[in-house]
C-alpha cells in the first residue's frame, strides 16, 4: 500500500466552480499536511500547510484534514484559469525535516 | 531575491555517460534537498544536506548517485554511470533553519533523459 494516494485526474472545471481535490495517506504517524502547487515546467510551490485536523482557510483556498479517516483535502473556491496546475498533496512525520511524501498530483484544468 | 536555481534545465546524455546537475540554494539557507520524479511518479526524497554535512540520505537509490555540498553553498548530483531508469526531473530545494511551516522552495528542476 502506498502511503499517499492521490487521483491523478485529470480534472476539468469551468471558471468559478468550487474544486475538491483529495488525498489519504496510511501512516497515522504522519503529523503534518500540506498542500503544494506545480505550474508546467516549474517547480512545486507550497500552498496550504496544516498539523492539526480541521480547517484552515486562506483565501479562496481550504484545507481540511481528517485524521480519523487518514483523508486530507484541498477546496478551492471561486475557481479560475490560473488556477489551472497540478495540485500535489504532501506529507511528513514530525521528526523528519525535509523528507516529504508526495502524492502524484492532480492535474487541474479550469475553463474560462 | 533570486530562488532556487538549478542547472542544466535539460540534459539528454547516453546510457553509461556521466551526468553533474548543479543547485544553488537560496541565500542563507543551511537546509537543501534534492528530489527526483521519474515518469508517472511521485516526486520522491533522495537527500538532505545541512549545510555541508548529509542529514539524511535515506532516498538515494543506489551508489551511482553522489550527493556533494562542499562549503554547505551550492550541491552537486552527479550520476555515474547513468542508465535508462535514471531519467526524470530532479528537483532541487532549500529551507530556512527551521522550518516550521514546512515550506521548502523548489527550483524549477532539471530534467535528464538518458537514451
Amino acid at each position: 500500500q502506498k502511503e499517499v494516494e492521490q487521483d491523478p485526474g485529470p480534472l476539468s472545471v469551468p471558471e468559478g466552480a468550487i474544486v475538491s481535490l483529495n488525498c489519504t495517506y496510511s501512516n497515522s504517524a504522519f503529523q503534518y499536511f500540506m498542500w503544494y502547487r506545480q505550474y508546467s515546467r516549474k517547480g512545486p510551490e507550497l500552498l496550504m500547510y496544516t498539523y492539526s485536523s480541521g480547517n484552515k482557510e486562506d483565501g479562496r483556498f481550504t484545507a481540511q484534514v481528517d485524521k480519523s479517516s487518514k483523508y486530507i483535502s484541498l477546496f478551492i473556491r471561486d475557481s479560475q484559469p490560473s488556477d489551472s496546475a497540478t495540485y500535489l498533496c504532501a506529507i511528513r512525520h514530525g521528526g523528519s525535516q525535509g523528507n516529504l511524501i508526495f502524492g502524484k498530483g492532480t492535474k487541474l484544468s479550469v475553463k474560462p | 531575491e533570486a530562488g532556487v536555481t538549478q542547472f542544466p534545465s535539460h540534459s539528454v546524455i547516453e546510457k553509461g555517460q556521466t551526468v553533474t546537475l548543479r543547485c544553488d540554494p537560496i541565500s542563507g539557507h543551511d537546509n537543501l534537498y534534492w528530489y527526483r520524479r521519474v515518469m508517472g511518479k511521485e516526486i520522491k526524497f533522495l537527500l538532505h544536506f545541512v549545510k555541508e554535512s548529509k542529514q539524511d540520505e535515506s532516498g538515494m537509490p543506489n551508489n551511482r548517485f553522489l550527493a556533494e555540498r562542499t562549503g554547505g553553498t551550492y550541491s552537486t548530483l552527479k550520476v555515474q554511470p547513468a542508465e535508462l531508469e535514471d531519467s526524470g526531473v530532479y528537483f532541487c530545494a532549500s529551507s530556512q533553519e527551521s522550518p516550521n511551516t514546512g515550506e521548502l522552495f523548489f527550483g524549477e528542476g532539471s530534467r535528464l533523459t538518458v537514451l
